[in-house]
């Protein structure tokens, strides 16, 4: 069984950093492209970030360039978010998921989420 | 960058037919993905590269892709299809982008 489990989210004062973890179960992590996506509270969806599966290839969304840094550790089979500056509007749920296919992929599985706020 | 545009909220009557909209430019020359979210869980991908449904996604789920418009389809909606649904695509940029969502009443 596919699982994707975050934590490290908490309460954290702007200008402070914060590091996600995902660890995952149930698949070969080590071939497949990953994501961070967040969602703030009553929100839609917003992509954060992608990682190839070699760390070779890294993206970010123009509100976290800069002040978030993907990562991962194959051999911990664990993905990462360095969340770093952080801002009111970082507050969301942030999710890991996976990214399966060649072309203009999908996400095939998500975690459950974990909840970041950022507040003085 | 590429937008996407959802409409808020569709109604639909038990048992009968609803159809979520995502509008793009060109959306049909990219892969078109749908993920369904109900409250306090994570998203469910039930549509992916426009028209494939993933194992143990009911046949009910459908969609479609032509033009400037990406459809995902719900036939006989059961009170369980409530739901937030948001369509996906990649923009050139290579990022992801997330249509606003359209919340699907089933009454």
């Amino acid at each position: 069984e596919v699982q994707l489990v975050e934590s490290g989210g908490d309460l954290v004062k702007p200008g402070g950093s914060l590091r996600l973890s995902c660890e995952v179960s149930g698949f070969t992590f080590s071939i497949f492209n990953m994501n961070w996506v967040r969602q703030a509270p009553g929100k839609g969806l917003e992509w954060v970030s992608f990682i190839s599966y070699s760390s070779s290839s890294k993206y970010y969304a123009d509100s976290v360039k800069g002040r978030f840094t993907i990562s991962r550790d194959n051999a911990k089979k664990s993905l990462y978010l360095q969340m770093d500056s952080l801002r009111a509007d970082d507050t969301a749920v942030y999710y890991c998921a996976r990214v399966n296919g060649d072309f203009e992929p999908q996400i095939d599985y998500w975690g459950q989420g974990i909840l970041v706020t950022v507040a003085s | 960058s590429y937008d996407l545009t959802q409409t808020l909220s569709v109604s639909v009557a038990l048992g009968q037919t609803a159809t979520i909209t995502c509008g793009g430019d060109n959306i049909e020359s990219k892969n078109v993905h749908w993920y369904q979210q109900k409250p306090g869980q994570a998203p469910v991908l039930v549509i992916y590269r426009d028209n494939n449904r993933p194992s143990g996604i009911p046949e009910r789920f459908s969609g479609s892709n032509s033009g400037n418009t990406a459809t995902l389809t719900i036939s006989r909606a059961q009170a369980g299809d409530e739901a937030e649904y948001y369509c996906q695509v990649w923009d050139t940029s290579a990022s992801v982008v997330f249509g606003g969502g359209t919340k699907v009443t089933v009454l």
